[in-house]
């Protein structure tokens, strides 16, 4: 099972911000830099965050990351409805001679 | 532009091994620069992150599949392969393969190949 917990949903109408928390350890999210995936319904997953806060070309700059100790998160600002898509949090972990783990996963809903 | 394209047996019986190859084109894998990895996701479920190799100079499995995964890269058909031993049911999931760039600025993922996993 994953070792980074995410809530299972989240909404919110257009126009409105929408927070999504992504909660670690030590040895994750702790030491390492953060990634933020999005992944519309059939689809392959899309980086939408590295480096804890950084965009890929591309990426609206609606879309946010943060982290802070063990914890990050990331924002969508003015939810549109093609926000709508899961969203997955990611780190490289430490231990266990070192993996990379996902969260948990987030469901956003745009009401 | 990097592309890539997962192929193989969509239908595995269980305990033997499931077998997966990912064609790049855009970019040679003898280059550098890359990272070259799977993930897979089963139906309805979340991500799980299995392998990847060229990771800073090495290749990591996930500890919880480490026993039954093997990466490999075949350099003259600049592709890389995943194979996974004795695959049971809860194996059964689509299966992407994808490339970083080195510092993580850049994702690029193949299509997701399904894999059942049913005698």
């Amino acid at each position: 099972q994953s070792v980074l917990t995410q809530p299972p949903s989240a909404s919110g109408t257009p126009g409105q911000r929408v927070t999504i928390s992504c909660s670690g350890s030590s040895s994750n999210i702790g030491s390492n830099t953060v990634k933020w995936y999005q992944q519309l319904p059939g689809t392959a997953p899309k980086l939408l965050i590295y480096s804890n806060n950084q965009r890929p070309s591309g990426v609206p700059d609606r879309f946010s990351g943060s982290k802070s100790g063990t914890s990050a998160s990331l924002a969508i600002s003015g939810l549109q409805s093609e926000d709508e898509a899961d969203y997955y949090c990611a780190a490289w972990d430490d231990s266990l001679n070192g993996s990379f783990v996902f969260g948990t996963g987030t469901k956003v809903t745009v009401l | 532009q990097l592309q890539l394209q997962e192929s193989g047996s969509g239908l595995v019986k269980p305990s033997q091994t499931l077998s997966l190859t990912c064609a790049v084109s855009g970019v040679s894998i003898s280059s550098g620069g890359y990272s070259w990895g799977w993930v897979r996701q089963p139906p309805g479920m979340g991500l799980e992150w299995i392998g990847c190799i060229y990771c800073s100079g090495s290749t990591y499995y996930n500890p919880s599949l480490k026993s039954r995964v093997t990466l490999s890269v075949d350099r003259s058909k600049n592709q890389f392969s995943l194979k996974l031993s004795s695959v049971t049911a809860a194996d059964t999931a689509v299966y992407y393969c994808a490339g970083t760039e080195d510092g993580g600025s850049r994702d690029y993922w193949g299509q997701g190949t399904l894999v059942t996993v049913s005698s």
